[in-house]
């Protein structure tokens, strides 16, 4: 069954840099879209980016256009997400999704999460 | 962007009582070339991740019960549950990937 656990997550300083990882199993990670959702802890969702299934089309919510870089490794089933110039509003959990084959599709489905908390 | 607005924000529901939920967008997310609305409803229980339900507006996801239910088209949208169980107690999101940055409702709390 697809699988999906996200690493990387812990105390980062504003102005800072933290990169997340991911690791997929249980599907052809090649074939799909992936993205990052980040939820503030006891608030609500956002979708903050997407990369396509061969890596070469990527979007951003503007809060993290040009300080976040997403990008993945089909050979190494991973998607990661690079997150420099933090800032304290990124506190939240960071969540790997997987969507479909197709750029327009839901989040299907969603890993457990990485604490990210950003604080001096 | 789109916003999507749900309500109720929470509501209290007894075991076996259907219950609805609403979601309005700000934006029509009807493509009319293949006719299909790009909205999908997750449920987040306690300290889990969000679970998709439903996508396509009224498509479940395999193995959610057929109590849950989508309906609704363009910018008005519902999610009814048709007898509510104890293990439904959860956040409700609507959510929308008609264009990006794809964004969500900022959920109903359901309690028994």
């Amino acid at each position: 069954q697809v699988h999906l656990v996200e690493s990387g997550g812990g105390l980062g300083k504003p102005g800072g840099s933290l990169r997340l990882s991911c690791a997929a199993s249980g599907f052809t990670f090649s074939d799909y879209y992936m993205s990052w959702i980040r939820q503030v802890p006891g608030k609500g969702l956002e979708w903050i980016s997407y990369i396509s299934n061969s890596g070469n089309t990527v979007d951003y919510v503007d809060s993290v256009k040009g300080r976040f870089t997403i990008s993945r490794d089909n050979d190494k089933n991973s998607l990661y997400l690079q997150m420099n110039s933090l800032r304290t509003e990124d506190t939240a959990v960071y969540f790997c999704v997987r969507q479909s084959p197709r750029p327009r599709s839901p989040a299907q489905y969603w890993g457990q999460g990485t604490l990210v908390t950003v604080s001096s | 962007d789109i916003v999507l607005t749900q309500s109720p924000d929470s509501l209290a529901v007894s075991l076996g009582e259907r219950t609805t939920i609403n979601c309005k967008s700000s934006q029509n997310v009807l493509y009319s070339s293949n006719n299909k609305n790009y909205l999908a409803w997750h449920q987040q229980k306690p300290g889990q991740p969000p679970k998709l339900l439903i996508n396509w507006a009224s498509t479940r996801e395999s193995g959610v019960p057929d109590r849950f239910s989508g309906s609704g088209s363009g910018t008005d949208f519902t999610l009814t549950i048709s007898s509510l169980q104890a293990e439904d107690v959860a956040i409700y999101y609507c959510q929308q990937y008609f264009s990006f940055p794809f964004t969500f409702g900022q959920g109903t709390k359901l309690e028994i």
